[in-house]
């Protein structure tokens, strides 16, 4: 999990503005996904790539965007249409479509007021 | 869509004595099953985990048991200690789903000096 990096730590937005999350992993990985964790509950799936140039949406995908342009890069935009923004976001990566095992970034803690 | 429910959400222990987190899931379809531990403010990080044609599967203190007719498993931690202490969350992954990992609301574990 070393290989997978997030920017920033922390991030502060005004209410009604698009920020974008940054995911990069040095591992070689196909697989790439992106959570929300809010205090109290576990992790839910945002969106998630299988392979470059394709992603699905996972279980809470509204209000927010992806894209796969780079086998190494998966950034996530929460955009204004986004209800309760407010939360820390883990991407996470797996090796291909045949393995389970999802190795997790350090994370971004998202505040917008 | 899979569903996870996990149990306790709160275990404190004394040093030295045994945990148990218990998780339910409720897709028969599911075969792969992950722990995780998350110290604060951190990644969660993989600590064991378990595939459906198997029982069950030990890490030196730590070993996870699967039930498919139930549809339950667990984790166990012997003689534990202060660094044990996490939250800890289960997960399971339906075959052929994109490897798409459903969590538990996860376990704060406390170990007691």
């Amino acid at each position: 999990d070393g290989g997978i990096t997030q920017s920033p730590k922390y991030l502060f937005r005004k209410e009604g503005q698009n920020v974008t999350l940054s995911c990069e992993q040095n591992l070689n990985h196909d697989a790439m996904y992106w959570y929300r964790q809010d205090p109290g509950q576990g992790l839910r799936l945002i969106y998630y790539s299988q392979i470059v140039n394709d992603f699905q949406k996972g279980d809470i995908a509204e209000g927010y965007s992806v894209s796969r342009e780079k086998k190494e890069s998966f950034p996530l935009t929460v955009t204004s249409a986004q209800k309760n923004p407010t939360a820390f976001y883990l991407c996470a990566s797996s090796p291909d479509r045949e393995s389970h095992e999802q190795y997790f970034g350090p994370g971004t803690r998202l505040t917008v007021t | 869509g899979e569903n996870v429910e996990q149990h306790p959400s709160t275990l404190s222990v004394q040093e030295g004595d045994s945990a148990v987190i218990k998780c339910t899931y409720s897709d028969s379809a599911s075969n792969y099953f992950p722990w995780y531990k998350q110290e604060l403010g951190k990644r969660p990080q993989l600590i064991i985990d378990i595939r459906s044609n198997v029982g069950e599967k030990k890490d030196q203190r730590i070993a996870v048991t699967l039930n498919k007719t139930a549809k339950h498993f667990s984790l166990h931690i012997t003689e534990t200690q202060p660094e044990d202490s996490a939250v800890y969350f289960c997960a399971a992954s339906i075959r052929g789903g994109g490897n798409k990992l459903t969590f538990g609301t996860g376990t704060q574990l406390k170990v007691e000096l």
